[in-house]
């Protein structure tokens, strides 16, 4: 596709479920990001892939949230015993390693509901 | 403690006037600052940027100013158009590279009146 995809575009989950959310960067990509939005608030930083290897997971706000990238393409993003306070967008973002900052593109999000 | 600050969470504009978006940071780390517009269920798009070297770029309609010594930055859009209507996030960080991270701001809601 033409730019960064994000799947499911919702996700309801029940208290202490386990979920996975996938997004699919743009062809090419090497870095990708993941971040957290909550309601009323700008997007915080997750972490961070170049290529498959995991660089920066300084923002995953427990041991229950945990990422992957293995071929360096498709990233996973999990959240283990999902909790209310984990309900927010949580958006992914490619670029191209030889690009400016500028040239990072995001994705719609996933919406995530904690019940 | 947030880094990047949007103290205004919404402004309103006549068509045709100019919009003035602020935002303030506290990080003298940072030293490349960005402007995104989101409208919903999208995703953040990038706007117009500012190296701290600078203290003023100039995109078609859209300026965004620098002002180091107080840590203070505006996005000016002149004229403003209904289409503008959004939220805008400020954004800073320490690099340009493309594996820099972003601290964003929590946005202001812009509404341009016809």
């Amino acid at each position: 596709g033409a730019g960064v995809s994000q799947s499911p575009r919702y996700k309801v989950a029940k208290r202490g479920q386990d979920v996975a959310l996938r997004c699919d960067p743009i062809s090419g990509h090497v870095s990708l990001f993941w971040y957290q939005q909550a309601l009323g608030q700008g997007p915080e930083f997750l972490t961070y892939f170049q290529n498959e290897a995991q660089l920066d997971k300084s923002g995953l706000p427990s041991d229950r949230f945990f990422a992957e990238r293995p071929e360096g393409s498709v990233s996973t993003l999990k959240i283990q015993r999902t909790q209310q306070e984990d309900s927010a967008v949580y958006l992914c973002a490619s670029s191209p390693i030889q690009g400016a900052i500028e040239k990072l593109f995001f994705g719609s999000g996933t919406q995530l509901s904690v019940l | 403690d947030q880094q990047v600050k949007q103290n205004s969470p919404s402004l309103s504009v006549q068509e045709g006037r100019i919009s003035i978006l602020n935002c303030d940071y506290t990080n003298s780390m940072f030293d490349y600052f960005l402007w995104y517009k989101k409208y919903p269920a999208e995703g953040p798009t990038f706007l117009i940027s500012i190296s701290s070297i600078k203290d003023k770029n100039e995109d078609g309609r859209f300026t965004v100013f620098l002002n180091k010594s107080a840590k203070h930055l505006s996005l000016h859009i002149v004229p403003s158009q209904p289409g503008d209507s959004a939220v805008y996030f400020c954004a800073a960080s320490v690099g340009s590279g493309a594996n820099s991270k972003l601290t964003f701001g929590k946005g202001i809601t812009l509404s341009v009146r016809p």
